[in-house]
């Protein structure tokens, strides 16, 4: 499985743009990379999924380049109910089940 | 609601007692997972069932036991536990069926706490 790194924590104020980066250099070639979010003593949620280029949905946009060795979670405005833990996963799920490993996240704080 | 529920959401025991934890899934999925969560770590893979048949099983004390009599229903047996298996414990399910590739849909947790 992919090891995957992200920064500890960070801080943003309410309504900036949040960029959150994940390394992944020993992606495999049929990995997909996730993103998961995780409120306290919550289940984490699935946020957005991609393989390539960029992905956008309601919720953030997801923005991976050629080399496919790291992405980054954009989450445009923030609000404070954005503060949360958020996780970068790499793998695959097909035909039945996915052993994946959650890294230590990042710790989004949103200021007032 | 993610269509994953658990239950008891809190847990107090002590070491010489048995019980189990409940998963439920009202998805349709055929893949389900027990994780563990304690105070300021990642999360833990426990264990895997795919189409009720273990999968996984990722070098679990044997205080733990896994069951998955269903695709709907998980069960996570324990007994004799320690105080360090204080933690809060986090089913999942996941389709198998190649339709989302990692999408792990999770349940609310038990909070569990071993005197």
């Amino acid at each position: 499985l992919a090891k995957t790194t992200q920064p500890i924590s960070m801080d943003s104020y309410e309504g900036q743009e949040v960029n959150i980066t994940c390394s992944h250099n020993n992606i495999a070639t049929n990995d997909y990379i996730t993103w998961y979010q995780q409120f306290p003593s919550q289940g984490p949620r699935f946020i957005i999924q991609g393989y390539k280029t960029k992905v956008t949905n309601e919720v953030a946009s997801l923005f991976i380049p050629a080399d496919r060795k790291s992405s980054t979670l954009s989450l445009p405005r923030v609000s404070l109910s954005d503060t949360a833990v958020y996780y970068c996963l790499v793998g695959l799920l097909r035909g039945g089940y996915q052993k994946v490993t959650f890294g230590t996240g990042t710790k989004l704080q949103v200021i007032p | 609601e993610t269509g994953v529920t658990q239950t008891p959401r809190h847990l107090v025991m002590g070491m010489t007692n048995k019980k189990s934890l409940k998963c439920e899934q009202h998805l349709g999925h055929n893949a389900m997972y027990w994780y563990k969560q304690s105070a300021k770590k990642p999360l833990e893979l426990m264990f895997v069932y795919s189409l009720e048949e273990r999968v996984e099983n990722n070098s679990v004390p044997s205080r733990f036991s896994p069951e998955c009599p269903n695709s709907s229903h998980l069960f996570l047996h324990l007994h004799t536990l320690q105080p360090e298996d204080s933690a809060l414990y986090l089913c999942a399910s996941s389709p198998a069926d190649g339709s989302s590739y990692n999408e792990q849909f999770f349940g609310p947790g038990t909070r569990l706490t071993v005197l």
